[in-house]
């Protein structure tokens, strides 16, 4: 099993170009999470999904776009990158509420 | 308002030294909690959770609901427990997990 994996490993973006990152998870989980993960501030919710077809805003969604169309994959979405979306995005997964969420290896972002 | 705080953002201890790495919550209900673990150049992993009661790698924690902490305790530091180390909470409505801002514990040799 790969577990969670995570595409690109690194990007570097202009200010207002686009880009999704893709995350994909082999282990029939329901529930998917999108995290970005900043100095000296821990890693905070983007957005996550309960379940196929569902999405839900996390405390920090602004400026971001989720999808859920299959069960194994949770993609996020940067429809206008901005200089304050640097960080590093971990997209992680679990089994149920309250059980163990695994984590990607993580996406590093760079917007110029 | 749920929130978790971990007040050092780093801590440095020396080889065989104990450890405690402080966590603060604030929950309204019965709340669930975690210790992740980043080392180096790897991704987030789970460390314990205060259900499960159980010792990893040497590594504590006990809930304290009256003080409302969750601090993780080794009673001899080794190297290669240096580390970012997170403490968590889960929100049970979908699973979200609360993070503090993290600890960076390095043990010196």
């Amino acid at each position: 099993n790969a577990g969670v994996t995570q595409t690109p490993k690194f990007r570097v973006l202009k200010t207002g170009q686009s880009m999704t990152l893709l995350c994909a998870q082999d282990m029939n989980h329901e529930y998917m999470y999108w995290y970005r993960q900043d100095p000296g501030m821990g890693l905070r919710l983007i957005h996550y999904s309960v379940g196929e077809g569902t999405t839900a805003k996390g405390e920090v969604p602004d400026g971001y776009n989720v999808s859920r169309l299959k069960k194994q994959n949770f993609l996020l979405g940067l429809e206008s990158a901005a200089p304050s979306q640097t960080s590093v995005y971990f997209c992680a997964s679990s089994y149920r509420e309250g059980t163990e969420q695994y984590f990607g290896p993580g996406t590093r972002l760079t917007v110029t | 308002a749920q929130r978790v705080t971990q007040p050092e953002k780093l801590l440095s201890v020396f080889k065989g030294a104990p450890v405690e790495l402080k966590c603060n919550y604030s929950y309204s209900g019965s709340p669930e909690l975690f210790w992740y673990v980043q080392y180096s150049r790897q991704r987030l992993q789970l460390l314990l959770r205060h259900i499960s009661r159980e010792s990893i790698k040497g590594f504590t924690a006990d809930l304290n609901k009256g003080e409302t902490s969750f601090h993780l305790k080794k009673p001899f530091a080794q190297e290669e427990d240096s580390a970012m180390y997170y403490c968590a909470l889960s929100d049970n409505q979908g699973g979200k997990l609360i993070f503090g801002q993290g600890t960076e514990l390095s043990v010196k040799p």
